[in-house]
C-alpha cells in the first residue's frame, strides 16, 4: 500500500525556517517525481515545488522560488521542503504527492504550518 | 500562467443526480487536465488523468471529457459518498500546474 506521511509542520514567527519531512513506503521512491501542493485555510489548492526522481531537475512556484528548497534522500524514502523567510502567506497545510505522469496520484494526509507572530 | 476557472462554484444536488462541472482554461492545454475530490480534512484524490482517464479504483459514474480550454467532470449518478469538493488541474505547463477554484458538491 502507498504511503506519504508528512511530519514536521508547526507554528512558527514570521521570517522563520521550518523543514518539513514526507516519508514514503509501499513503492519504489526512487522511480517517482514528487512534488509539495498546499491548501491554505479555507482556500484551494496551490503547488509549490517539484523534483525529479534522481533529483536532478527542480522547479518551484514562484511564490516560494528564492525562499523554499526542495529536496530528496531516495536512500531514506524521503521528501523534504526547507522554508525559509516564512511569511503569514506560507500559512497553510502541506501535501506532499506522488507525480504519475502531470497529475498527483496518492498524497499524504498534510502537515499544517501556521506563520504568525 | 494559466488561469483555470470552474463553475459553479458551488453546486446543490440529490443522490441520483447527473451532475456535471465545468473547467475553462485561459489558454488552450490540450488534453493535459485532471479532476480531484476533496472531502472535508481529508487529502484530494485523483478521480481523471489526461482529460478523461479514469484513475484505478475510481467508480466508473465519474467520467470527464474535453480538450483545449473546455472541460468537463461528469457524475452520472451521485451517490452519498460523492459530496465533496472537486478540483480540476491543469498540466500544459507541467511541473507548474495550477488548479481550479474548485466546485462545493452539496447535498440539496
Amino acid at each position: 500500500e502507498v504511503q506519504l506521511v508528512e511530519s514536521g509542520g508547526g507554528l512558527v514567527q514570521p521570517g522563520g525556517s521550518l523543514r518539513l519531512s514526507c516519508a514514503a513506503s509501499g513503492f519504489t521512491f526512487s522511480s517517482y517525481e514528487m512534488n509539495w501542493v498546499r491548501q491554505a485555510p479555507g482556500k484551494g489548492l496551490e503547488w509549490v515545488s517539484y523534483i525529479s526522481s534522481s533529483g536532478s531537475t527542480i522547479y518551484y512556484a514562484d511564490s516560494v522560488k528564492g525562499r523554499f528548497t526542495i529536496s530528496r534522500d531516495n536512500a531514506k524514502n524521503s521528501l523534504y521542503l526547507q522554508m525559509n523567510s516564512l511569511r503569514a502567506e506560507d500559512t497553510a497545510v502541506y501535501y506532499c504527492a506522488r507525480g504519475k505522469g502531470r497529475s498527483f496520484d496518492y498524497w499524504g494526509q498534510g502537515t499544517l504550518v501556521t506563520v504568525s507572530s | 500562467d494559466i488561469q483555470m476557472t470552474q463553475s459553479p462554484s458551488s453546486v446543490s444536488a440529490s443522490v441520483g443526480d447527473r451532475v456535471t462541472i465545468t473547467c475553462r482554461a485561459s489558454q488552450g492545454i490540450s488534453s493535459w487536465l485532471a479532476w480531484y475530490q476533496q472531502k472535508p480534512g481529508k487529502a484530494p484524490k485523483l478521480l481523471i488523468y489526461a482529460a478523461s482517464s479514469l484513475q484505478s479504483g475510481v467508480p466508473s459514474r465519474f467520467s470527464g471529457s474535453g480538450s483545449g480550454t473546455d472541460f468537463t467532470l461528469t457524475i452520472s449518478s451521485l451517490q452519498p459518498e460523492d459530496f465533496a469538493t472537486y478540483y480540476c488541474q491543469q498540466a500544459n505547463s507541467f511541473p507548474q500546474v495550477t488548479f481550479g477554484q474548485g466546485t462545493r458538491l452539496e447535498i440539496k
